[in-house]
């Protein structure tokens, strides 16, 4: 089956710091690869999307790029903001015995900036 | 446009009650669902519809039924509340193929 592996949080950074949140994922077929956010008291929001290898997503300073050759799509941002704070999911999207695409999700990553 | 409309927000239950979890979409979507969040362990989506008239079982489905005799709402009945279903609930939509999904903002249910 697909499955989603999410580094451990959770992550406590400076305001400015770079941040790398890992995720890797297994899956057959040609899954699309997503970072959902999901900020305290609400549901989930899209924050980016790669829907083949070598596609980088890009949304609020954030990246991920979809690399098909260790099966990863790590989130960066070059200088976070303490409005950052927020849980991270690495999600895929794929179909099983040809049924309707699902999203599977990672565990979830709390991320913590401090001024 | 409201989005993903979920009711209510909050709901404690005793084992055995029974209620149901409400979810509406005003954006025409094919495609709804419902996922609980545990700690630890994401989202797991319990059951998934493609359409008004069908359904399917997801990855945890037991203990909860839906129906979908529209494509505006998708409810999410559970049968016999257990305390092992205390859980953050949420509904998603989205048209079908590689879309983004809208969340609602989440159901928090207790059983006591």
């Amino acid at each position: 089956g697909n499955s989603v592996t999410q580094m451990e949080g959770p992550v406590t950074l400076s305001e400015e710091a770079f941040l790398t949140i890992n995720c890797t994922y297994t899956a057959t077929g040609y899954p699309s690869l997503f970072w959902y956010v999901q900020y305290p008291g609400e549901g989930l929001q899209l924050l980016l999307k790669a829907t083949k290898a070598d596609d980088k997503g890009s949304n609020k300073g954030f990246e991920a790029t979809y690399r098909k050759e260790t099966t990863s799509f790590h989130l960066e941002k070059g200088s976070v903001q303490v409005s950052d704070s927020a849980v991270y999911f690495c999600a895929l999207s794929a179909s099983l015995s040809g049924s309707a695409r699902q999203l599977t999700f990672g565990s979830g990553t709390q991320l913590t900036v401090l001024p | 446009n409201a989005g993903v409309t979920q009711t209510p927000k909050f709901q404690v239950l005793k084992t055995g009650q029974s209620m149901t979890l409400q979810c509406a979409q005003d954006m025409n979507h094919e495609y709804m669902s419902w996922y609980r969040q545990d700690p630890g362990m994401g989202l797991r989506l319990i059951h998934y519809s493609v359409g008004a008239g069908i359904t399917d079982q997801g990855e945890v489905p037991n203990g909860y039924n839906v129906s979908r005799s529209t494509t505006e709402d998708f409810p999410l009945r559970l049968l016999s509340a257990a305390p092992s279903q205390t859980s953050v609930y949420f509904c998603a939509s989205r048209f079908t193929g590689v879309t983004e999904a809208f969340f609602g903002q989440g159901t928090r249910l207790t059983v006591v």
